[in-house]
């Protein structure tokens, strides 16, 4: 069946625009995690949605940083005033409820110049 | 919070040769350890992963050993092959934040021909 899906592979932006990253969980997970990998700090969690739970933000560098989850299936991943710092690939998984296997995404380079 | 550290980080094998990788982890709470295959340009692909009540587990060429009391588990990948060239990641999770993952800095293995 299909895998996570995330868009668009490629996002060049310049410092202080605002950008939003999608994911497309597979069908039936009800977990979405989105995690950060970049050369300085490899990969890092961000953020946690279950269901229709409140997510788990503990990740979350920044109040520039915030994802939403609507109807229970697409997240988007929204950095406010980027910086320069935060160009990395934002890598998107889900999983079944109560499940431990995350499948990822080929996630999304976000370039900011 | 949990701390995972993963030895070596570059390892260049013949092909035919094992490959083994090593990570420790910090938080004795972790119990779910999975392994990840990173190709350039794509997601983490999860190839092999071991619960805390298990000490080894096998998947054709692939296998993984846990050592508990050391805080330590490692990959073993038998007679590797050219297509086995990749990044791999180590993480842990003791089940907070839903099962989020804390990575390892990543292996890069390259088998030669």
């Amino acid at each position: 069946g299909a895998g996570v899906s995330q868009s668009p592979s490629n996002k060049v932006t310049e410092k202080g625009k605002d950008v939003e990253l999608r994911c497309d969980p597979i069908s039936g997970h009800t977990a979405l995690y989105w995690y950060r990998q970049s050369l300085g700090q490899g990969l890092e969690f961000l953020i946690y949605f279950q269901g229709n739970s409140a997510p788990d933000k503990s990740g979350l560098p920044s109040d520039r940083f915030s994802a939403e989850r609507t109807g229970g299936s697409v997240s988007t991943l929204t950095i406010q005033r980027t910086q320069q710092e935060d160009s990395a690939v934002y890598l998107c998984a889900s999983s079944l409820e109560g499940g431990r296997e995350q499948y990822f995404g080929p996630g999304t380079r976000l370039t900011v110049t | 919070g949990e701390n995972v550290e993963q030895h070596p980080s570059t390892l260049s094998v013949q092909e035919g040769d094992s490959a083994v990788i090593k990570c420790t982890y910090s938080d004795s709470a972790s119990n779910y350890f999975p392994w990840y295959k990173q190709e350039l340009g794509k997601g983490p692909q999860l190839i092999i992963d071991i619960r805390s009540n298990v000490g080894e587990k096998k998947d054709q060429r692939i296998a993984v050993t846990l050592n508990k009391t050391a805080k330590h588990f490692s990959l073993h990948i038998t007679e590797t092959q050219p297509e086995d060239s990749a990044v791999y990641f180590c993480a842990a999770s003791t089940g907070e934040a839903g099962n989020m993952l804390t990575f390892g800095g990543g292996t890069r293995l390259m088998v030669k021909p």
